[in-house]
């Protein structure tokens, strides 16, 4: 159990251009999900936190307006890399807390979507 | 502020033991996690800690000691496959996750 999906696993895209990954929750329910990046070598970064029919939470120094977050569903979210640069190139992973679970709140993640802006 | 400290980087050989540690400092504790993330792919949950002590979960535990800010990750019976990098994180007083940078554990046959 506690699978997450996403789609693409990779995307080339040129600059400028807007990207969309989606993030699913395949066999649970997932009021939050979570959206991280991830560059070579580095450590998990949290972009922001996107909660079921409300507002994403963003990180400092994350535009909301370049990374625009939609959690229309309790197993979907979306973020879409807008006006995307060669700078945005990177790992972008989900990972979702199962809202029924214990008090553990273990993250599960997407297998990544690695994005590559020409 | 608040800060993971993991080593960088490790080596141990293909069926020995090896323990990956990991200390904390956050504004507030509320479980200690570890994952295990292969080169180019997304992390896959191995353990959580809330209370101190020795969690066992087949070849690997982990231990918690709040007290202290330490915990570690204890793998046994090392195999080839279990070269990857280990990362500690640690939900604070928000509940936000802080993620530490990672252990590179390379296994030597």
């Amino acid at each position: 159990g506690a699978v997450v999906s996403q789609h693409p696993s990779w995307v080339i895209c040129k600059s400028g251009t807007s990207v969309k990954i989606e993030c699913r929750s395949l066999d649970f329910q997932a009021t939050t999900m979570f959206w991280y990046r991830q560059f070579p070598k580095q450590s998990l970064m949290l972009m922001a936190t996107s909660n079921e029919g409300s507002k994403a939470t963003y990180e400092q120094g994350v535009e909301k307006d370049k990374f625009l977050i939609n959690h229309a569903s309790l197993t979907l979210s979306t973020l879409t890399v807008t006006s995307a640069h060669p700078e945005d190139s990177s790992f972008y992973i989900c990972s979702a807390r199962d809202s029924l679970a214990g008090d553990s709140d273990t993250q599960y993640f997407g297998p990544g979507t690695r994005l590559t802006v020409l | 502020g608040q800060n993971i400290d993991q080593p960088t980087e490790m080596t141990a050989t293909e069926g020995a033991i090896v323990q990956i540690n990991c200390t904390y400092q956050t504004s507030g504790f509320n479980g200690l996690f570890w994952y295990q993330q292969h080169a180019g792919e997304a992390p896959t949950f191995l353990s959580y800690n809330v209370l101190d002590g020795l969690e066992e979960k087949g070849r690997f535990s982990s231990f918690l000691s709040r007290s202290k800010g330490y915990s570690y990750l204890l793998l046994k019976e090392l195999q080839m496959k279990d070269s990857a990098s280990y990362l500690c994180a640690v939900k604070d007083s928000n509940y936000q996750l802080i993620w530490g940078a990672g252990t590179k554990l390379i296994i030597k046959p």
